[in-house]
């Protein structure tokens, strides 16, 4: 299986200033089209996981530009630009590219 | 508007089942590829199954394999999650999500389901 190991586990973060999560996957995320299907899911407290980016740069629909994904291989980055109150909860990066389906351990983003 | 709402959850005793349902609407149901995704209580999110949009393909986690079956009903938008000989370890917030090509696009609200004596 898939392993995608995310750092840091916690980010105490300022207002207004960046953050960045790390997620290195265990082996290639090249699908058999060719694609590399490396998704961030945003879970605010109480509620479930949402859609924030998808094969590792493209923004879902409705998401703020401040979400910004990059990487290539086997490490990805997920940044926020300027962190706002309501980014505040767990950043899952997932992989689709290869059965099962797995997720990293989730980082939690709380305010300084 | 995309929705999906699950139901069915609840308490059961070990060794027991549950079905869990999950309708969706605000898209063309059968187009799309259905997985369903679980949450222990304060844990991480890990995969189930999945079933493509005509039901002729199921993929299971190994840790279902054998008890849990994935299905689907394009005629009521409804995706099932049978799951029989329950255990402890099946305690979890189980969420349905639609596939869109390598990536889980939309979530349902999640339904609890406890296996307790």
């Amino acid at each position: 299986d898939v392993v995608l190991t995310q750092t840091p586990l916690s980010s105490p973060v300022t207002l207004g200033q960046p953050a960045s999560i790390s997620c290195k996957s265990s082996q290639s995320l090249v699908n058999t089209d060719g694609n590399i299907y490396l998704s961030w899911l945003q879970q605010r407290p109480g509620q479930p996981p949402r859609l924030l980016i998808y094969k590792i740069s493209d923004r879902f629909s409705g998401v703020p530009d401040r979400f910004s994904g990059s990487g290539a291989g086997t490490d990805f980055t997920l940044r926020i630009s300027r962190v706002e109150a309501e980014d505040v909860g767990v950043y899952y990066c997932t992989q689709a590219s290869h059965f099962p389906y797995t997720f990293g351990q989730g980082t939690k983003l709380e305010i300084k | 508007e995309v929705q999906l709402l699950e139901s069915g959850g609840g308490l059961v005793q070990p060794g027991g089942s549950l079905r869990l349902s999950c309708i969706g609407s605000g898209f063309t149901f059968g187009t799309y590829a259905m997985n369903w995704v679980r949450q222990a209580p304060g844990k991480g999110l890990e995969w189930v199954s999945v079933i493509t949009g005509g039901g002729g393909f199921t993929k299971d986690a190994d840790s279902v394999k054998g008890r849990f079956t994935i299905s689907r009903d394009n005629s009521k938008n409804t995706v099932y999650l049978q799951m029989n000989s329950l255990r402890a370890e099946d305690t979890a917030i189980y969420y349905c999500a639609r596939e869109t090509p390598g990536t889980l696009d939309y979530w349902g609200q999640g339904a609890l389901v406890t296996v307790s004596s």
